[in-house]
């Protein structure tokens, strides 16, 4: 079984450019989340989708952020105009939600803004 | 303030040894999943606890949401082990989520 794949794996930026990272989830899994991950810190929540409805995406900075998974299947998350702060490494996971939600990682994308 | 707090930060072992790792969180939570991040940064599941415990070889994690805690002990400590561990507990603020600690970098020597 194929796991969680991402791309790019890695993605270097000036200020104010914009960036894309795409996520496949484990097939069958109807549940995505999108996470940040600041160097030397655990990983934080996005956002969240069920299908393709956001269920959660109350940590998501909306002005320059936006998240989509249009079919419920692959979903994008798009920083319009990134900034030094958000230099992280950005995970994407999946899960089937039944009642034991195990949450399954892929690599990540590690971005960093000049 | 912090809902999950993971320690040691570091911790160091020698092959053969065993220690473990603790969580312990502010307030009642759901579950409790273990991660290790493998050598190419990916967040490997170890375990997933909804009460109770667990053990998959050399590894053995609990979980008392009651008490307010999870731990994971590794015994008999290999080279191949070291690596960052996290746990992250399902909280629930808005909707279920994972809330991840801040991680404990293992370093197992020789």
């Amino acid at each position: 079984e194929a796991g969680v794949t991402q791309s790019p794996r890695y993605a270097v930026l000036q200020e104010g450019q914009a960036v894309s990272f795409w996520c496949d989830p484990i097939s069958g899994h109807d549940t995505l989340y999108w996470y940040q991950q600041p160097r030397d810190q655990g990983p934080q929540l996005l956002v969240y989708f069920r299908d393709e409805a956001v269920i959660d995406n109350s940590q998501l900075p909306s002005d320059r952020f936006s998240a989509v998974r249009p079919k419920g299947t692959n979903s994008t998350l798009k920083i319009q105009s990134a900034k030094q702060g958000d230099t992280a490494t950005y995970l994407c996971a999946s899960s089937f939600s039944n009642n034991q939600d195990t949450q399954y990682f892929g690599p990540g994308t590690r971005l960093l803004v000049l | 303030g912090d809902q999950v707090e993971q320690s040691p930060s570091a911790l160091s072992l020698h092959e053969g040894t065993g220690s473990a790792l603790r969580c312990n969180f502010t307030t009642t939570m759901r579950a409790v999943q273990w991660f290790r991040k493998n050598s190419r940064g990916s967040l490997i599941n170890l375990f997933y606890l909804a009460s109770g415990t667990k053990e998959n070889g050399r590894l053995k994690s609990a979980f008392d949401s009651k008490e307010r805690y999870s731990t994971l002990h590794i015994r008999d400590a290999q080279l191949e082990d070291s690596g960052t561990y996290f746990c992250a507990a399902e909280a629930f603020s808005g909707s279920w989520q994972l809330i991840f600690g801040s991680g404990t970098q293992l370093t197992v020597m020789p």
